[in-house]
């Protein structure tokens, strides 16, 4: 079983729709949590992260993690065409902080 | 630069045949990361460099995979004997330290293809 567990999706959504994301995990021992938004044909661009339980939110973005379920999620208000994209999820923890652990990734399609 | 870049973009080779792959990071970043990317799955860790010393070389496959960045900044991941299991996108990341009390952001390049025939 993998360490970190992601719906590929797709997720289809129309335009101005919430987007809802998620991963759970089962090593106890990660601390930081992070979205990463990847494009076709492109490497992974950092999107959110958060450090130990809680929320955070950037602009049209919420990260959410609760360490007590083992899940963390991502969501998106106001969809847009350009937000079209695979978001992974990715975790590490202090006896490594170099090592990212991903998730599959979920493709999102958000229709015009 | 302004970003990571990688060469070459794409790389054909056959079976059995020595590849080299190519990372420069970020001007300045001292920390640099190779990971591999399998159709439909997520980056896997390979290994993770400070500076010029391999600081975490656990998901290195096996002996036939091998990474070195001499001067502290370029880097090549060096694959032996490919397989037809070795094709995936080769991605590099570079971070600015590469601390050891915390998680620091990573920069990803757009990666090497590699296709073993």
């Amino acid at each position: 079983q993998k360490e970190v567990e992601q719906d590929p999706g797709p997720l289809s959504v129309p335009e101005g729709a919430i987007v809802s994301l998620n991963c759970t995990y089962s090593n106890s021992a990660f601390q930081y949590f992070m979205w990463y938004r990847q494009y076709s044909r492109k490497g992974p661009e950092l999107l959110m992260y958060t450090y130990s339980s809680g929320n955070k939110e950037d602009g049209r973005f919420t990260a959410q993690v609760d360490k007590s379920s083992k899940y963390i999620s991502l969501f998106i208000r106001d969809s847009q065409p350009s937000d079209s994209a695979t978001y992974l999820c990715a975790m590490s923890h202090g006896d490594s902080w170099g090592k990212l652990q991903f998730g599959a990734g979920t493709q999102v399609v958000v229709t015009p | 630069g302004a970003g990571v870049s990688q060469t070459p973009s794409n790389k054909v080779t056959e079976k059995g045949k020595y590849v080299e792959l190519r990372c420069d990071p970020i001007s300045g970043h001292t920390a640099l990361y190779w990971y591999r990317q399998s159709l439909g799955q997520g980056p896997e860790f390979l290994i993770y460099f400070q500076g010029t010393g391999a600081a975490d070389d656990s998901g290195l496959p096996n002996d036939r995979f091998f990474a070195v960045r001499p001067e502290g900044s370029v880097s090549t991941l060096k694959i032996q004997r490919t397989e037809r299991g070795d094709s995936a996108v080769y991605l590099c990341a570079s971070s600015s330290r590469g601390s050891r009390s915390y998680q620091e952001t990573q920069y990803f390049g757009p990666g090497t293809r590699l296709l073993v025939l």
